[in-house]
């Protein structure tokens, strides 16, 4: 069983759609994450979740909206796709959001806005 | 504001090798560092963890040191496989933050 799974895997859109990405942890995990690693590899926080509260929330255009409908589900709503959108979208989830916390994280997701 | 460096941005080595790789900090207030390993088309798979008072973790083949003081870290790997081969992130959780923040990688390949 998959611990942290996120659908789509991959998403090839035109700007100015919107879209979705969802993620979902069966690992019983209170805190979830979404990250952002563009095309030099570079990983950065996005969004995270704590028992569906927001605790963390990056500098990121409000066209990204996390949206936690339970503790098991982060999924990401994006609108009004930009060229510079396209990157890999992972999401993750740790026990808590302590500090000895190790995150797992799903396959991602590989957004290509044209 | 912190920053993570990864020294060197690849690497190759023939099987059977000893290697380390590098990470750097700017801020030593740091609660712990991760090691996690990046497959080509796959998601990071966190394979050490070393908290803020510690000075080594080991897992089989790897070995990963913490000097908080100068803001660095090693990851050993040992007697290298070409199953090693792939991108290794080192990430630093700041104090009184709940996020990782990320190097840009190492990318390995050990050939056969």
């Amino acid at each position: 069983d998959t611990a942290v799974s996120q659908t789509p895997k991959y998403l090839v859109t035109q700007m100015g759609n919107d879209k979705s990405i969802k993620c979902e942890q069966n690992l019983g995990h209170d805190t979830m994450y979404w990250y952002k690693q563009d095309s030099k590899k570079f990983l950065k926080i996005m969004f995270s979740y704590n028992n569906k509260e927001l605790i963390i929330n990056e500098t990121v255009p409000n066209r990204f909206s996390p949206k936690s409908p339970d503790k098991a589900h982060l999924n990401l709503h994006i609108n009004s796709l930009e060229l510079g959108d396209s990157a890999v979208y992972f999401c993750a989830s740790s026990q808590t959001s302590g500090a000895q916390e190790t995150q797992y994280f799903g396959p991602g997701t590989r957004l290509l806005v044209l | 504001k912190q920053e993570v460096t990864q020294i060197p941005a690849a690497l190759s080595v023939p099987e059977g090798e000893n290697l380390v790789l590098n990470c750097s900090f700017t801020d030593s207030a740091i609660y712990n560092l991760q090691w996690f390993r990046q497959d080509p088309g796959k998601g990071l798979t966190s394979l050490l963890l070393i908290q803020s008072s510690q000075r080594e973790q080991t897992s089989g083949r790897l070995n990963a040191s913490l000097d908080k003081s100068s803001g660095r870290s090693t990851l050993y790997i040992a007697a290298s496989q070409p199953g090693d081969s792939a991108t290794y992130l080192c990430a630093v959780r700041p104090q009184s933050s709940y996020k990782l923040i990320f190097g840009s990688g190492t990318r390995l390949l050990v050939r056969p």
